[in-house]
């Protein structure tokens, strides 16, 4: 079974452009959750869907959204990029929404360079 | 609000021997859910082993266990008989048990390294 994808792997961005990370669940996962790494903050949640629905949001501006698609693929978007949102963003999937019995499964990451 | 605490940002062991990390956290909730999870070079995070906080009985799986501790917030991983496949960043997480909060509090993970 193919594993949880996250495309591209590399992007670099100039400061006040947008940006779309793609993210593809293990088949039959429903809950696709994001999480932003860095050296400073360490691993931050960002969101997470689940049919197609933003369950939980994390401490992030307005500037970082999400959506999640029929067939549980999800993107994140993030305008108006700043220096700051450099990092390593994770999508991780889940059966159901993420718990004890349906923990996360996490893809490689996508690495965002804002210059 | 939750926080978890890795305070050693690095550790390292020799191969074959025993090592133990360190994590602790705080809460106000009586049911949750802890987890390691493991981050090589690949990036790929893989959960190591999870444990229920209304569980009193350690988990284990394989080479690696845990020393929960629920009265003093501690939820240590020791992985025996070390390997050099081991040498990743270890996260530590914790999750509410409440069914609306789903999102993991992560440490800020440590650096382990394996001498052959």
């Amino acid at each position: 079974k193919a594993g949880v994808t996250q495309t591209p792997r590399y992007l670099i961005k100039t400061r006040g452009q947008q940006v779309t990370l793609s993210c593809s669940p293990i088949s039959g996962h429903r809950s696709v959750s994001w999480y932003q790494q860095t050296p400073g903050q360490g691993l931050q949640f960002l969101f997470e869907y689940f049919s197609e629905t933003q369950r939980n949001k994390g401490n992030f501006p307005g500037r970082f959204s999400g959506r999640q698609f029929s067939n549980s693929r999800s993107e994140m978007n993030v305008s108006t990029l700043e220096l700051g949102d450099s990092a390593l963003y994770l999508c991780a999937s889940s059966l159901m929404v993420s718990s004890y019995n349906s923990p996360l499964h996490f893809g490689n990451g996508t690495r965002l360079t804002v210059t | 609000a939750q926080t978890v605490t890795q305070s050693q940002p690095e550790m390292s062991v020799q191969e074959a021997e025993t090592v133990t990390l360190s994590c602790t956290y705080d809460t106000s909730e009586s049911d949750y859910y802890l987890f390691w999870y493991k981050q090589p070079p690949s990036r790929q995070m893989i959960l190591v082993i999870r444990q229920e906080a209304y569980k009193q009985q350690n988990a284990t799986e394989n080479r690696f266990s845990v020393n929960f501790q629920k009265a003093a917030k501690s939820f240590s991983l020791k992985i025996s008989d070390s390997q050099l496949g081991d040498a990743a960043m270890y996260f530590c997480a914790y999750r509410s048990a409440a069914g609306a909060n789903s999102k993991l509090t992560f440490g800020k993970g440590i650096t382990l390294s394996v001498r052959p």
